[in-house]
């Protein structure tokens, strides 16, 4: 099993820019997370989901969107890119305690 | 708001030295979790803890959740290199269904 993966690695975005940061997990997890981290802040939740076509917001969702069609995708959506959106963003598959299994995040810069 | 605060920030030793690292909270949690992250990548799970005053051994590494349910403690006996890196606690709330994370404690251990 791959896990939970994610692509891409790296991207540069301009400002109003707008992108998708692509999430898919072959571990069969119902929850499935998005969460930014900055420098010194922990982990921010964006937005989750307890299954296909049931998405909800986490603490810090203004500026992205979600989907979740099937159990194993969870694309984050960035419509119009801003410099407070450089951060390294994380998907996970939640299990049965909520514990999380990490993707290998996304380093995105917006100039 | 739950807030799990984690001590100390930042912490550098010499290899085959002790250390503890913290995480306190004025919250109760019903689980506690304390994952290790490197750089460029996930934070990976090292251990739920569920009961108060439960303690759980991993090689080197013993967990402790305290009594109430409010704090946690992460103990390393003799480090080695390999365990630099940041460590997150996070806990899940008794009314709440998501994940809080601690800013998290950054290890080096020096050869």
């Amino acid at each position: 099993n791959a896990g939970v993966t994610q692509t891409p690695k790296f991207r540069i975005l301009k400002i109003g820019q707008s992108m998708t940061l692509q999430c898919t997990q072959d571990m069969n997890h119902n929850y499935m997370y998005w969460y930014r981290q900055d420098p010194g802040m922990g982990l921010k939740l964006i937005y989750y989901s307890v299954g296909a076509g049931i998405t909800d917001k986490g603490e810090v969702p203004n500026g992205y969107n979600v989907s979740r069609s099937t159990t194993e995708d969870f694309p984050l959506r960035l419509e119009l890119a801003a410099p407070s959106q450089t951060s390294v963003y994380f998907c996970a598959g939640g299990g049965l305690y909520n514990e999380q299994f990490f993707g290998p995040g996304t380093r995105l810069t917006v100039l | 708001t739950q807030l799990l605060e984690q001590s100390p920030q930042f912490l550098s030793i010499q290899e085959g030295e002790n250390l503890t690292v913290y995480c306190n909270s004025s919250s109760v949690f019903s689980s506690l979790q304390w994952y290790r992250q490197e750089p460029g990548e996930g934070p990976v799970l090292l251990v739920t803890v569920v009961t108060g005053g439960e303690v759980k051994k991993l090689k080197r590494l013993t967990f402790q959740f305290g009594d109430a349910r409010k704090d946690s403690s992460l103990h390393i006996t003799a480090a080695q290199p390999g365990d630099t890196g940041l460590y997150l606690c996070a806990g899940k709330g008794t009314s709440q269904g998501n994940l809080i994370f601690g800013k998290g404690t950054k290890l080096s251990v020096k050869p």
